[in-house]
């Protein structure tokens, strides 16, 4: 079963910020926080990953708590295209030898 | 570089019926694995493997085998198809090194099983 938990649906306006919720209740101090999305029918797609700080890549930004116990994807000008599935995993020693615990995920629309 | 392939693309087989999903990776990684995905369900594994020669079950792994004998391939059979095998399937490579283990997913497998 998934260690993470989420909401499963949020809805965001085109050019808005699209914040995405994951609660961690039982990570531990050597997991990292790993986001992935799935856009329609194709593969899970990495977004961003962090272990204590915040981190910010050209897709998205990511915020932990300082006790780790909840992470938010940040999204800064939502577009259609963001129209998505998105998936906050925590992975151990920060590689997961190819295995990867999904949750149903927060299916996430993006309206004009 | 082409990434994760996977063929076919779609499958329709008939109970009982055995066939192998292919999946390639050009990248050299050495972690290689397998999900499949029911509607509206997130991805579970089925096998997965550490380098050539070496795989192991996941949560989800009977009804399937796995082989790997090089670092590109890693295909997965289905011995006997059951309707309940009707899913896509989704293959996987990553690679570890510098606290990063992004994994590079292949565009699916849809298999109907009649």
């Amino acid at each position: 079963d998934a260690k993470t938990t989420q909401p499963p649906s949020m809805d965001c306006a085109e050019g808005r910020a699209a914040n995405l919720p994951c609660n961690h209740s039982t990570i531990s101090g050597n997991e990292y926080v790993y986001w992935y999305r799935q856009i329609h029918s194709q593969g899970p797609q990495y977004i961003i990953h962090g272990l204590k700080n915040n981190e910010t890549n050209e897709m998205a930004s990511l915020i932990i708590t300082e006790d780790r116990k909840s992470s938010t994807l940040i999204l800064p000008h939502a577009t259609l295209r963001d129209t998505a599935v998105y998936y906050c995993i925590d992975v151990p020693g920060g590689t997961s030898y190819g295995k990867l615990t999904f949750g149903q995920g927060t299916i996430l629309t993006v309206h004009p | 570089n082409a990434g994760v392939t996977q063929t076919p693309k779609f499958q329709v087989l008939k109970t009982g019926q055995s066939m192998t999903l292919q999946c390639a990776q050009d990248m050299n990684h050495e972690y290689m694995s397998w999900y499949r995905q029911d509607p509206g369900m997130g991805l579970r594994l089925i096998h997965y493997s550490v380098g050539a020669g070496i795989t192991d079950q996941g949560e989800v792994p009977n009804g399937y085998n796995v082989s790997r004998s090089t670092t590109e391939d890693f295909p997965l059979r289905l011995l006997s198809a059951a309707p309940s095998q009707t899913s896509v399937y989704f293959c996987a490579s990553s690679y570890f090194g510098a606290s990063t283990d992004t994994q590079y997913f292949g565009p699916g497998t849809r298999l109907t099983v009649l």
